[in-house]
């Protein structure tokens, strides 16, 4: 079974310091592997994601990722956080075993930005 | 704007009522899907159809049935509410399988009582 990790559950760092998020998954096979971002009462969006080639994928807002299939990891990486970074970040993991575009979501790093 | 709707934002419930939380979508996507997030478990996948027509079970499906009748709607129904149910409930949508990215709605708040 699929599974993802966020061994974070809050993480705070000071406005214009770097940003490491990290996220183990469990997969049977090649993954998809993706980052949300949600903020407080919305929907999901999308950061960025990864199927295939290049491991270092670069997202919207200044994100970027990196795919490291020995360590079975996809951590997020901001160089220089902006006070607008804080929200909820969701790593998730999927496939096309099984039918379909099931993602599995990890539980989710709360980032607090402090000014 | 294209994406995706919900309704209602919000609803408080008393257990045992019948309510269907409604989705559409105008994108003309494929894949449809009904999460649930709660506080420290992420989110989990309730149901999904890949196409109209055609439904399928997720992680936590059971107190739950949606129906896909065409592209754009996918409701979801609680046929008798109980506590445990209270969450949020987002709806997806994919182009298709595999490495679509999915859009989310903003969301419906459920307080079953």
């Amino acid at each position: 079974a699929q599974s993802v990790t966020q061994p974070d559950i809050h993480i705070t760092v000071s406005e214009g310091a770097s940003l490491e998020l990290r996220c183990n998954y469990s997969y049977g096979a090649t993954p998809y592997l993706f980052w949300y971002v949600q903020s407080p009462g919305q929907g999901l969006q999308l950061l960025l994601k990864y199927f295939s080639g290049d491991t270092l994928v670069q997202g919207i807002k200044g994100f970027e990722a990196e795919f490291k299939r020995s360590q079975s990891s996809f951590n997020l990486r901001k160089p220089s956080v902006h006070w607008s970074d804080a929200a909820e970040y969701f790593c998730a993991v999927g496939g096309l075993t099984g039918g379909g575009n099931k993602l599995t979501f990890g539980t989710g790093t709360q980032l607090k930005v402090e000014l | 704007i294209a994406g995706i709707t919900q309704a209602p934002t919000s609803q408080i419930l008393a257990a045992g009522r019948r309510m269907t939380l409604r989705c559409t979508q105008d994108m003309r996507h494929n894949a449809m899907y009904w999460y649930r997030q709660d506080l420290g478990l992420g989110l989990r996948l309730i149901h999904y159809s890949n196409t109209a027509g055609t439904t399928g079970k997720g992680e936590v499906p059971d107190g739950y049935s949606v129906s896909r009748a065409n592209t754009d709607d996918f409701p979801l129904t609680l046929a008798s509410a109980v506590p445990s149910q209270t969450s949020v409930y987002f709806c997806a949508s994919s182009q298709d399988r595999g490495n679509s990215p999915l859009h989310f709605g903003n969301g419906t708040r459920l307080t079953v009582t």
